[in-house]
């Protein structure tokens, strides 16, 4: 079945720190690809989004390109935040495979950024 | 996108009694899924919750446990059932408006079994 590998937490950066949280996904089909943030109390945002190989998503500074050749969606961010500090959860949906639209997650990546 | 409201936020149970989270959506969506969130843990699906018909579960959980219901295109429940605090978890509704968007959450019950 379809699968996730996300990496292991927790991870701290100081303010204006490069950020990578890497992301593998196994999947029979074509899926959808999407990272998820979860800020402290709060439920789950979507972030950002690749419907297809090479498509780049990106939102808030935040980036992840749709890699098939290396069924990869890794996020980066150029200089996080304080504000930055969640849980980033890598996710993937075959939508086109209709019926199975639900969502398989990673096991998410803690985030803290110190100032 | 639409936006979802759950409730309750949170409760603490006792052990043996079932707790109905109720989830609402303010426009017509086309599928609702309900996810559980174990403490640190990542999300795991219940169940996707089928309009008019027995919802579809995942391996590991069942309807006796987790019974659902959907009645129309905006609301849902699921039952936490028999509890024990093993059922201690944030339970979080999620739904799809078409094919093809993509999938958004309520704000989640934080459950506490005791």
């Amino acid at each position: 079945g379809d699968s996730v590998t996300q990496m292991e937490g927790p991870v701290t950066l100081s303010e204006e720190a490069f950020l990578t949280i890497n992301c593998t996904y196994t999947a029979t089909g074509y899926p959808s690809l999407f990272w998820y943030v979860q800020y402290p109390g709060e439920g789950l945002q979507l972030l950002l989004k690749a419907t297809k190989a090479d498509d780049k998503g990106s939102n808030k500074g935040f980036e992840a390109t749709y890699r098939k050749e290396t069924t990869s969606f890794h996020l980066e961010k150029g200089s996080v935040q304080v504000s930055d500090s969640a849980v980033y959860f890598c996710a993937l949906s075959d939508y086109a495979n209709f019926g199975n639209e639900k969502l398989t997650f990673g096991t998410g990546t803690r985030l803290t950024i110190i100032p | 996108s639409a936006v979802i409201s759950q409730k309750p936020s949170r409760d603490i149970c006792q052990r043996g009694t079932s707790l109905t989270i109720q989830c609402q959506v303010d426009s017509q969506v086309t599928m609702m899924f309900w996810y559980r969130q174990q403490p640190g843990q990542s999300l795991t699906l219940i169940a996707t919750a089928n309009q008019g018909s027995e919802a579809t579960y995942e391996s590991g959980f069942v309807i006796d446990k987790f019974p659902i219901s959907r009645p129309n295109l905006t609301f849902s429940t699921l039952t936490v059932s028999n509890m024990s605090p093993e059922d201690s978890s944030i339970y979080l509704c999620s739904a799809l408006q078409g094919r093809n968007t993509e999938a958004f959450f309520g704000q989640g019950t934080r459950l506490t079994v005791v």
